[in-house]
């Protein structure tokens, strides 16, 4: 099946030692995103790539870092991170096109931990 | 801008009965709606989704939702609970873009979670 696919499921990093959280996709769409889900919390966009165009969220920190280096692959780099960086990660994708309407897809999430 | 409501952060339902979780939306152009279902320690399962058209939608696992533009809702219901249902349900607006692009953010509501006793 086609699907979003992210690695690790569970990462466990200690405080100010740089991480990367990994995605990837099947489904050959263009657009690609990273959300944060605190615990009880609702999902919260941190930035998104129209297919290489990098599109940051405002009150995205700088501590927060993507590379997309193909159409399948998109990172996450977290690059000092605090214990208030703690959540679930969230990757998706989906397709856009003109005059459609996308709908988006979610990877199962990599839970980081920070010590 | 957009931002979504849900009323009631735990619904708890009989197993067999009717659940409805409620999901009030606001918008300043006509809204895309979505409601998504996460199982523990698990992403984002889309459970249906209303851009145009009918405005009863029906979705995966037997549930539906009914836009009611004059209301701004989008309650999200199921004739009969299963234990398996038990999970928590996303509600989530987008814009829609004219003559622009196909695609936009996504704004959650903050989650209503579902528990369905035998």
């Amino acid at each position: 099946d086609a699907m979003v696919i992210q690695n690790p499921r569970y990462q466990v990093t200690q405080f100010g030692k740089p991480v990367t959280l990994s995605c990837s996709q099947t489904l050959n769409h263009n657009v690609m995103y990273w959300y944060q889900q605190k615990s009880s919390q609702a999902p919260k966009l941190l930035f998104h790539y129209y297919d290489k165009d990098f599109n940051n969220e405002a009150d995205t920190p700088d501590n927060f870092q993507s590379r997309r280096p193909n159409t399948s692959f998109c990172f996450l780099d977290i690059r000092s991170p605090g214990l208030g960086d703690a959540a679930m990660y969230l990757c998706a994708t989906s397709r856009a096109r003109a005059g459609g309407t996308d709908t988006q897809y979610f990877g199962p999430g990599t839970r980081l931990t920070v010590l | 801008a957009q931002s979504v409501t849900q009323l009631g952060s735990h619904v708890s339902v009989s197993e067999g009965a009717l659940v409805l979780l409620r999901c009030n939306y606001s918008s300043s152009v006509p809204p895309y709606l979505f409601w998504y279902v996460q199982y523990p320690n698990q992403g984002l399962q889309l459970l249906l989704k209303y851009t145009t058209g009918a405005t009863l939608v029906k979705g995966i696992n037997g549930f539906e939702a009914e836009f009611k533009k004059s209301e701004t809702s989008f309650h999200l219901t199921k004739p009969s609970a299963h234990m398996s249902d038990a999970a928590e349900y996303f509600c989530a607006v987008r814009g829609s873009n004219a003559g622009g692009t196909s695609y936009g953010k996504l704004t959650f509501g903050q989650g209503t979670i579902l528990t369905v006793h035998p």
